[in-house]
Parts: C-alpha cells; structure tokens; sequence
C-alpha cells in the first residue's frame, strides 16, 4: 500500500539557518510527489512538484527538494529561513491515474526562533 | 490559473442541523473533486472521491449517508453532513483535478465547521 512518512513532527529553526524536512515514501509505481505548505486555519499551498527528470526541483519561496529514488526519499529545503516559513508542511504522494487522490505525510511543524 | 473556493469558510451550527459546503473550480473544469477531513494537528484524511455526474466514492469508514456528497457540475461539488453533531466538528478541505488528468490537484481554502 502507498504511504508517505514524515519522521519529524516538530522542528524548531533558527531564523536565518538552512532547513531541511525529510519525507519517505513508499510507492509501487512512478511517484508523483509533492509538497504542500499550510498556515494555521488555511488550505494548502503548493510548494514543488516532482514528476520526472531532474531530481531536484524547484519551487515557490526559495524552497527546492531532491527525489532520491535509492532511498525513496523526496527531502524540502531551503538554505535561510525566514519567520514567516513557520506553517505546517506535507509531503504527498500521487498516482498517475486520473481521478486519484493524493496521499499525504502527517505533517511537520516548522517553527521559527529569532 | 487553477482556483478553488469553498464557501462557507466557517459555520457554525446546532447539533441535528443539516450543513453544506460548497467547493467550485473557479477557472477551470474539474472531472473530480477530493473532500478531505483534517482534525487539529492532523493530516488531511481522505473521505471521499468524487466524479462528475455519477456517485461519489467513499473511503473506507467514512459514512456515505452522513456525508452527502454532490457534483452536478464540472465546476461545483457539495459536501452535506447530515444531522450534525459535535464530533463532526471539523476543518474540511475539497480538491480538484482538471479535467486533462493532470495529477495535480487545487486546493480550496477550507470550511470550519463547529456544531454546538
């Protein structure tokens, strides 16, 4: 069965310091992954997607993450964080066939210190 | 591009009302539509999925006659509980996928749903 793990449930990081939030998952086919941001009482905002090709993806507000297929990992960084990146973060895994939903992580909260 | 809104954003009602919650895609068409469930410092659950013009599907546990799900339309999916009670107390988030197949899906803001 598909399932994604997100090991950390809470990371706390200085503003300013590098970040990086792991995701595992575990996917019999191709992965489509994902990775969705949430502030407290919104919906979810993407952040990158992984479909294919280069392994380390780009996405909005200087986030990037690298798909590892070896380790069935896709991991998010970011190299400065900012106060305003404390939110919610998950990672989701997704079937090619239409009309299939995401599978999502249980979610890491990211906290910012000054 | 690829909007999706709910409405209400947040309700409140008595316990045995009926409420429902509206999700529409906004700039496009959407073949299929998510409802989630997402309980605080939780995940998101997946309750069910549903397709234009044909019955929704339920996920394991989820009970199809407390939650009516509707989608008319290519744009407009609706999410009913019925004979609410506290414990339905929830935050739900709907999706949508175009209807090309992409595997990405839009999220809505979400409704806040407190029954007293």
């Amino acid at each position: 069965a598909q399932s994604v793990t997100q090991p950390d449930i809470h990371i706390t990081v200085s503003e300013g310091a590098s970040l990086e939030l792991r995701c595992n998952y575990s996917y019999g086919a191709t992965p489509y992954l994902f990775w969705y941001v949430q502030s407290p009482g919104q919906g979810l905002q993407l952040l990158l997607k992984y479909f294919s090709g280069d392994t380390l993806v780009q996405g909005i507000k200087g986030f990037e993450a690298e798909f590892k297929r070896s380790q069935s990992s896709f991991n998010l960084r970011k190299p400065s964080v900012h106060w305003s990146d404390a939110a919610e973060y998950f990672c989701a895994v997704g079937a090619g066939q239409a009309g299939t939903a995401l599978i999502f992580g249980k979610g890491t909260t990211l906290s910012v210190s000054s | 591009g690829a909007v999706v809104s709910q409405h209400p954003s947040r309700v409140i009602c008595k316990s045995g009302t009926s409420v429902k919650i509206e999700c529409r895609s906004l700039d496009f068409q959407a073949t299929t539509m998510f409802w989630y469930r997402q309980f605080p410092k939780k995940s998101l659950m997946l309750m069910a999925t549903s397709n234009e013009g044909s019955k929704a599907t339920y996920e394991q546990g989820v009970e199809k006659d407390k939650f009516l799900i509707n989608h008319a339309s290519l744009t407009l999916s609706t999410l009913t509980v019925t004979s609410a009670h506290p414990e339905d107390s929830s935050f739900y988030i709907c999706s949508a996928r175009d209807q090309f197949g992409r595997v990405e899906q839009y999220f809505g803001p979400g409704t806040r749903l407190t029954v007293t």
